[in-house]
């Protein structure tokens, strides 16, 4: 029963155009996202998050983009550059508890081409 | 800016053995929390704790213990392990807030055989 879906388990995209990556959530008490980038033998880095009350949060050349009412977010990485290349993890919480446990996605494997 | 460290990184382990898994973060967190990452899966949960001498279970805890003795280390103990504990161990971090991202560790890769 996951409760933060993503449904492509990868992405190739080529060097300065848009990368788009999807999660699906089914958790209606979620109301916090986060993004995590993964490259092989290292752990997770947080990449940027989003609030419920907002629908859009921008850092740079990443976006997330919130739509409540779908239980859908988006990761828009513009341009990509090969730097990019790594698998891309979604993560929910609930921040009505006190613990901010994280829910996370199986990940994205997102394949900047030169 | 050593952040969250886990040792080992690398480990082989025979069934029915134990080992200890070390975490210990620099950052002053509160928080600290042990995942699983199995292939082509995403993170669980397996145990956390908001503070020294607390800890709680997460969403797989089965086979696992753990200790919150101060604030910088959450050692997390396999006792008898078993094949389907092979899988990459990460130790993470954060201080309080929902709005405060975990800090991961570099993992521990550990095989059971």
């Amino acid at each position: 029963d996951q409760q933060v879906k993503q449904n492509s388990p990868s992405l190739s995209v080529q060097e300065g155009r848009i990368s788009i990556l999807n999660c699906d959530y089914t958790n209606s008490m979620f109301d916090y996202f986060l993004w995590y980038k993964k490259y092989p033998a290292e752990g997770p880095t947080f990449l940027i998050s989003i609030s419920s009350i907002k629908d859009k949060n921008e850092d740079g050349r990443f976006t997330v983009f919130l739509n409540k009412s779908a239980k859908h977010l988006s990761l828009h990485i513009v341009p990509s550059q090969p730097g990019d290349s790594a698998v891309y993890f979604c993560a929910a919480l609930s921040s009505g508890g006190s613990n901010y446990k994280l829910t996370f996605g199986k990940g994205t494997l997102l394949t900047v081409n030169p | 800016n050593a952040g969250v460290t886990q040792t080992p990184k690398f480990r082989i382990l025979k069934i029915g053995q134990s080992m200890t898994l070390q975490c210990t973060q620099d950052m002053n967190h509160n928080y600290m929390y042990w995942y699983r990452q199995d292939p082509g899966m995403g993170l669980k949960l397996i145990y956390y704790s908001v503070g020294a001498g607390i800890t709680d279970k997460g969403e797989v805890p089965n086979g696992y213990n753990v200790s919150r003795s101060t604030t910088e280390d959450f050692p997390l103990r396999l006792e008898l392990a078993a094949p389907s504990q092979t899988s990459v161990y990460f130790c993470a971090s954060s201080s309080t807030g929902s709005n405060q991202p975990q800090h991961f560790g570099d993992g521990t890769r550990l095989s059971i055989l």
